[in-house]
C-alpha cells in the first residue's frame, strides 16, 4: 500500500538534473510531493491531480501517469538548496482521498 | 501568514507516563491531520479531523492514543502509558478542507523520546 520511491538516494553536482519516481499499486486521486531537510517540517512542493491539474512551484515540474499509477518529480539545474529528502504522498481514489500514504523518501544531495 | 505550530518541540518522558502534544493549525483550515515519522521513514497517518470531529482515526496504533479538537482549531494528541516504541517525531498538518485536492501544510513536529 505504501508507494515505492526510486532511487533511494542520489548525489548531484550543482546544476545537474535529477528525476525521482513514485509508484503505487492503487488507483490514485492525487500525488503530493514534499521536501524535508533534517530536523525540519516537510515542505509542500506540488500536487498532481487526477485529470491533469497541477498545483505548486514554478521551478519544479512533475508528471502523473494515472493509468500506471506513477508520478515523477523533475529537478532541473539543481541548486544547493535542493538538498533534502523528497517524499511522495499518495491519496487513493475513493472516499478517503484526504489520507496521504508516504513513500520512504529519496535522499538528494547537491554538492558544489 | 503564520504556519502550523506545534508544542513542545521536544519531549522526553519515562516509560509509562502520559504525554500531550499540541497542534495549532493555519487559521481557516478546517482539516487537521496527525502523522508519526520514525527515523528514515515517511510520515505515517494517524488521525484526521474535519472540524471538531475525528473523521478517521484508523491510523492510531492502539487505544493508548487519543486526539481531540474541541473547538475545531487547536488539537491535542494524547498518549497514555507511553512505551519506548512510541518514540518518534509527531507531525501535525492542516489543509483548507479534507480532500486530496488541497495541499497539507506541516508543522515542525514534536520529537518524543520515551526512556
Amino acid at each position: 500500500q505504501q508507494p515505492v520511491q526510486s532511487p533511494q538516494a542520489v548525489i548531484l553536482r550543482e546544476g545537474e538534473d535529477a528525476v525521482i519516481n513514485c509508484s503505487s499499486s492503487k488507483a490514485l486521486y492525487s500525488v503530493h510531493w514534499y521536501r524535508q531537510k533534517h530536523g525540519e517540517a516537510p515542505i509542500f512542493l506540488m500536487i498532481l491531480l487526477k485529470g491533469g491539474e497541477q498545483k505548486g512551484h514554478d521551478k519544479i515540474s512533475a508528471s502523473f501517469n494515472e493509468k500506471k499509477q506513477q508520478s515523477s518529480l523533475y529537478l532541473t539545474a539543481s541548486q544547493l538548496s535542493y538538498s533534502g529528502t523528497y517524499f511522495c504522498g499518495t491519496a487513493n481514489s475513493g472516499g478517503s482521498n484526504y489520507k496521504l500514504t508516504f513513500g520512504k523518501g529519496t535522499l538528494l544531495t547537491v554538492n558544489p | 501568514g503564520a504556519g502550523v505550530s506545534q508544542t513542545p518541540s521536544n519531549k522526553v518522558t519515562e516509560k509509562g507516563k502520559y504525554v500531550e502534544l499540541r497542534c495549532d493549525p493555519i487559521s481557516g483550515h478546517t482539516a487537521l491531520y496527525w502523522y508519526r515519522q520514525s527515523l528514515g521513514q515517511g510520515p505515517e497517518f494517524l488521525i484526521y479531523f474535519q472540524g471538531t470531529g475525528a473523521a478517521d482515526d484508523s491510523g492510531l496504533p492502539n487505544d493508548r492514543f487519543f486526539a481531540v479538537r474541541p473547538e475545531g482549531s487547536v488539537s491535542t494528541l494524547k498518549i497514555q502509558r507511553t512505551e519506548r516504541g512510541d518514540s518518534a517525531v509527531y507531525l501535525c498538518a492542516s489543509s483548507l478542507t479534507g480532500t486530496g485536492f488541497y495541499e497539507q501544510y506541516f508543522g515542525p513536529g514534536t520529537r518524543l523520546t520515551v526512556t
